[in-house]
């Protein structure tokens, strides 16, 4: 089944840095979705692209979506000790269900303050 | 605020059991769905149920079964326990929309089978 898959798969960067994260993804979507897992929690959902946008902020979140090359990004900037966690990229299919999405594996993002 | 519910933290049960993780959601959301966690594996869903007594299979449905008699709750049933079932299990909600929406989750069950 499609799948996003993370790279890389472990980040590890020091307080008030920009942390990159990216998803590659092997069919057509609608939208993508970023969330974020604290350790031992639930996952939260940070953020949502469609199809049709190439860019979206949320606070110090930056995603951007490159459909012809089927990738995401998502940046944090200045980045704190809290955004320590997994963070997931999460897709659709074009044509399929509009309630299911498949995740990637995660990148495990370490921030060092 | 949104809220998804699952009834356990921790659970311990013996090979063989039948085990029973219930999760209840309160934002009258029509979906429902398990996955299951592991390293390295990352999320796999195993059911999801998009109205009241209405279920799919995911990608992983052997040895585990679903129940939905409540728009707000939903059941996962491992019918007899294998080692190999122990894992984090994750329960989500979403609303239905002309595209799929984000799925809110619980904090998990961590499942150990003995």
């Amino acid at each position: 089944s499609q799948q996003g898959e993370e790279d890389p798969q472990a980040l590890s960067i020091q307080e008030g840095e920009n942390a990159t994260m990216n998803c590659s993804y092997k069919t057509s979507i609608n939208n993508l979705q970023w969330y974020r897992q604290n350790s031992g929690r639930g996952l939260v959902h940070l953020i949502l692209i469609r199809s049709n946008e190439r860019e979206k902020h949320s606070g110090r979140l930056r995603v951007t979506l490159d459909t012809s090359k089927k990738s995401s990004s998502l940046l944090i900037t200045a980045s704190r000790a809290a955004d320590t966690a997994s963070y997931f990229c999460a897709t659709d299919a074009d044509g399929g269900s509009n309630y299911k999405l498949t995740f990637g594996k995660g990148t495990l993002l370490t921030v060092n303050p | 605020d949104v809220k998804v519910t699952q009834s356990s933290r921790y659970l311990v049960k013996r090979t063989g059991e039948k085990v029973f993780l219930e999760c209840v959601q309160d934002m009258d959301h029509e979906n429902m769905f398990w996955y299951r966690q592991d390293p390295g594996l990352g999320l796999r869903l195993i059911y999801f149920s998009y109205d009241v007594k209405m279920k799919e299979k995911g990608d992983i449905p052997e040895g585990y079964s679903v129940s939905r008699e409540k728009k707000e709750r939903f059941s996962l049933i491992l019918e007899s326990a294998s080692t190999n079932q122990t894992s984090m299990y994750l329960c989500a909600s979403s609303s239905t929309g002309f595209l799929v929406q984000p799925q809110h989750f619980g904090d998990g069950t961590r499942l150990s089978i003995l």
